[in-house]
């Protein structure tokens, strides 16, 4: 079936650091990929998406590239600010005419001044 | 700016409880969403509703209802909470045919039961 699988955190990065989050999924048809971010205390905000495989999504200084090749939508950032500490999640859909997706369990992400 | 709203941030409820968590969208939105987000689980559909008074189970619904009466509002319903049922939940809205825009979130409920 459809799945998300992201890595596990927390991940701690140091102010100005590279950040990379993985984030692979399986699917049966060809849905859209996007980063949810959550800071803390809120819901959840789009944070950039992919509608097709090559498609590059980018917002804030993160990006991420929809592979198929090796079904995987890994966020990047090259250098992470303290206002960056949040929980990423990683999503695929829509899956049907419900407009369901299916969300990664989340990275939580702290950065140290 | 278009808005999902969740009435309440934080619910302290006793078990045994029936509690009711709204959520109201503005966007004329077909489809909405509850979710349940617990650590190292991520999110997890608990049910969904298409159009008012339609709803389907997601992958967790025992121990809830819903009701949608109106197209901008769905409640979520837990008929006799349990501490179990502790847990950050999320509302969140879409249209039909949009779905590569994603999901509007509301900024959730912490329920505690106690």
């Amino acid at each position: 079936g459809d799945s998300v699988t992201q890595m596990e955190g927390p991940v701690t990065l140091s102010e100005e650091a590279f950040l990379t989050i993985n984030c692979t999924y399986t699917a049966t048809g060809y849905p859209s990929l996007f980063w949810y971010v959550q800071y803390p205390g809120e819901g959840l905000q789009l944070l950039l998406k992919a509608t097709k495989a090559d498609d590059k999504g980018s917002n804030k200084g993160f990006e991420a590239t929809y592979r198929k090749e090796t079904t995987s939508f890994h966020l990047e950032k090259g250098s992470v600010q303290v206002s960056d500490s949040a929980v990423y999640f990683c999503a695929l859909g829509p899956l049907d005419n419900f407009n369901k997706f299916y969300f990664g369990s989340g990275t939580k992400l702290n950065v140290k001044p | 700016d278009v808005k999902v709203t969740q009435s309440s941030r934080y619910l302290v409820k006793r078990t045994g409880e029936k509690v009711f968590l709204e959520c109201v969208q503005d966007m004329d939105h077909e489809n909405m969403f509850w979710y349940r987000q617990d650590p190292g689980l991520g999110l997890r559909l608990i049910y969904f509703s298409y159009d008012v008074k339609m709803k389907e189970k997601g992958d967790i619904p025992e121990g809830y209802s819903v009701s949608r009466e109106k197209k901008e509002r769905f409640s979520l319903i837990l008929e006799s909470a349990s501490t179990n049922q502790t847990s950050m939940y999320l509302c969140a809205s879409s249209k039909p045919g949009t779905g590569f825009y994603g999901y509007t979130f509301g900024s959730g409920t912490r329920l505690t039961v106690v």
